[in-house]
């Protein structure tokens, strides 16, 4: 079975560092990926690891550890803006190459607060 | 501005009714996913499609839905009879498919379905 794990719910303070957790167990691996999806909108590509260690991209970063099943996103400097939900996906291993279905966690709806 | 577009953007209907959504992938990309978001349920694959070959069909009820890619341009889904229980956001994303691995899904606004 495929089981993704994260918060229900978060909330930090404009201007703060927020970490949002994510755990897996898949079936198989080929890489994890966070979205950002705005309430009434379309998920947003956010960032994308499939190695161990750390991928920054701005204001984000995603951690990942394969070993322990993890990853994190990581959102500095807080804006008002940021308050959606964040979504942490996993693209099982398949042995067909190319752009395959991503198995999703129900999403971390984060609230940011003056 | 490339855009996966998706009509129609919100839909009521009665239960027992047909329903029709469409989807318009971005140009040149090769692989369609259908996918529905529910509150309890989050996020999942319905059905996907690679050059207009469906590969994955398994999360979808096979008695009342159905997927098909007419042309290139246009993927559709289809329920019938609907039944309350379809009430969700069905999302239609498209992305290319060669290697790296690494290539992202791009996700249309969604379809709001209610079936009363």
């Amino acid at each position: 079975g495929q089981n993704i794990d994260q918060p229900t719910e978060m909330t930090a303070t404009e201007g703060a560092i927020v970490q949002i957790n994510c755990t897996y167990q898949t079936s198989g691996f080929n890489g994890l990926f966070w979205y950002q999806q705005h309430a009434g909108e379309a998920p947003t590509f956010l960032s994308y690891n499939v190695l161990d260690g750390l991928e920054e991209k701005g204001r984000f970063s995603s951690f990942l550890s394969r070993s322990k099943g993890y990853s994190y996103l990581l959102l500095k400097e807080l804006q008002m803006k940021d308050s959606a939900s964040y979504l942490c996906a996993v693209r099982t291993a398949d042995r067909r190459s190319g752009n395959t279905p991503l198995v999703f966690g129900k999403g971390t709806r984060l609230s940011v607060i003056a | 501005d490339a855009r996966v577009t998706q009509t129609p953007r919100h839909k009521v209907t009665e239960m027992g009714q047909e329903v029709t959504m469409r989807c318009q992938p971005i140009l040149g990309h090769n692989t369609v996913f259908w996918y529905r978001q529910t509150m309890m349920q989050g996020l999942e694959l319905l059905a996907y499609f690679r050059n207009r070959a469906p590969l994955d069909d398994s999360g979808m009820p096979k008695d009342r839905f159905s997927a098909e890619m007419p042309d290139a341009t246009l993927a559709t889904l289809k329920i019938q009879p609907s039944e309350p229980r379809d009430s969700a956001v069905y999302f239609c994303a498209s992305g290319p498919s060669g290697t790296p691995v690494q290539e992202t899904q791009y996700f249309g606004p969604g379809t709001r379905l209610l079936v009363l």
